[in-house]
């Protein structure tokens, strides 16, 4: 099956600095990866929709100014929460599509704000 | 009403036992269905993809679309303690602004008895 991979697997950092979340496809190159948001005992909400080379689409709510996505290449996207706060604590996920709409998940990212 | 509903149950089953996991859904639109299994604190695995109604299968799994009744299910045979986790369906629409969307179940938490 397809690779995706996130680094950092979990991270803690202070109220008011930022974080930075890559999401790489290992063995496959991905015009279009996806930034979800897990928590406890809860379904996956999408956030954004990540595109190589443009801006990224973000689902209504999520503030793209708090949640920057750069898409560099076909194979990695980065998510940075700017200004952090407790309540972004949470289960960030990464997805990317090989072919068709066969869609493939990083294993997480646990972000914890102190 | 939720665009995907997947009972979240617990359920509990003897090793060895027939599992069957369903779900339902009200958006006519969707034309690819999946089948995640989530462990805890890890990103969702990929199980099954489908297109279109039909049934397919792969190893002990089998999962099944039936469009006209907007119901899918995923069977899992001989099922073993490993199994134990949490099975997540997902679908998407065909293209546009779609492509690549997924909408997710709330998931069902399963757990196998040795």
């Amino acid at each position: 099956g397809a690779v995706v991979s996130q680094h950092p697997s979990w991270v803690i950092c202070k109220s008011g600095t930022s974080v930075k979340i890559e999401c790489r496809s290992l063995d496959f190159q991905a015009t279009t990866m996806f930034w979800y948001r897990q928590f406890p005992k809860q379904s996956l909400m999408l956030m954004a929709t990540s595109n190589e080379g443009s801006k990224a689409t973000y689902e209504q709510g999520v503030e793209k100014d708090k949640f920057l996505i750069n898409h560099a290449s076909l194979t990695l996207s980065t998510l940075t929460v700017t200004s952090a706060h407790p309540e972004d604590s949470s289960f960030y996920i990464c997805s990317a599509n090989r072919d068709s709409y066969e869609q493939y998940f990083g294993p997480g990212t646990r972000l914890t704000v102190t | 009403q939720k665009e995907v509903e997947q009972d979240p149950g617990p359920l509990s089953v003897p090793e060895g036992a027939i599992v069957s996991l369903n779900c339902t859904y009200s958006n006519s639109a969707f034309q690819y269905f999946m089948w995640y299994r989530q462990y805890s604190r890890k990103g969702p695995e990929l199980l099954m993809y489908t297109y279109s109604s039909g049934n397919k299968e792969d190893g002990r799994f089998t999962a099944q679309v039936d469009k006209s009744s907007k119901y899918i299910s995923l069977f899992i045979r001989d099922s073993q303690p490993s199994d134990s986790a949490t099975y997540l369906c997902a679908m998407s629409g065909a293209g546009g602004t779609s492509y690549g969307k997924l909408t997710f179940g709330q998931g069902t938490i399963l757990t196998v008895h040795p």
